[in-house]
């Protein structure tokens, strides 16, 4: 199993481009997760979908979109990307149930000029 | 008072050293509480869930005091591997989710 997968591990962007991270999981995950790593500020949550079909605004949801293509996948889009989305992207899943352990695909590392 | 806050360290010790962290939580009704590791420039990984009654793992305990509201990890015979930045991590609850709340993380160096 490859567990939880993103694409790409690297981006560079121009302020205003867009796109997406791909993010996909092979544990039959109902829960998937978008987070946002910055230098002191933590983990943070973007969106969230708790299954197939649903999707919720997390701590910063701002500026970008998501998608729940299917069960495995789970994609985040940047529509005009800012510098102050320069950062780690941290897919994530989940069973749906009282342990909610959550496992970490390997990050898109994200620099928007 | 942050939702989840943790010592930044970075916490220096030799190897064969018993290393303490804690992690301070403000919202009572959390539910579920973890560890994890990250090391530098990777993903984190899920060290350890938390269980009321405590739980060890080799040479890993890890404690809940759900009265003074925080976690702990304990480390014994800390190993040069044992270097990372380590993550505490509370759930919770709203509606039919449950969220994940980090704090930004405690680094540890462990010296030959």
């Amino acid at each position: 199993n490859a567990g939880v997968t993103q694409t790409p591990k690297f981006q560079v962007l121009k302020t205003g481009q867009s796109m997406t991270l791909q993010c996909a999981q092979d544990m039959n995950h109902n829960s998937m997760y978008w987070y946002r790593q910055d230098p002191g500020m933590g983990l943070r949550l973007i969106y969230y979908s708790a299954s197939e079909g649903t999707t919720d605004k997390g701590e910063v949801p701002n500026g970008y979109n998501v998608s729940r293509l299917n069960k495995r996948e789970f994609s985040l889009r940047l529509e005009s990307a800012a510098p102050s989305q320069t950062s780690v992207y941290f897919c994530a899943s989940s069973e749906t149930g009282a342990s909610y352990e959550q496992y970490f695909g390997p990050g898109t590392r994200l620099t928007v000029t | 008072r942050k939702e989840v806050e943790q010592d930044p360290g970075p916490f220096n010790v030799p190897e064969g050293a018993t290393v303490a962290f804690n992690c301070t939580y403000s919202n009572s009704a959390s539910q579920s509480f973890f560890w994890y590791r990250q090391d530098c420039r990777k993903e984190p990984k899920l060290l350890m869930s938390v269980y009321s009654s405590g739980n060890e793992d080799g040479r890993f305990t890890a404690q809940l005091n759900r009265a003074s509201q925080y976690i702990s990890l304990l480390i014994r015979d800390s190993k040069l591997s044992d270097s990372a930045t380590y993550l505490c991590a509370v759930m919770n609850y709203g509606g039919s989710q449950g969220n994940l709340i980090f704090g930004k993380g405690t680094k540890l160096s462990v010296k030959p």
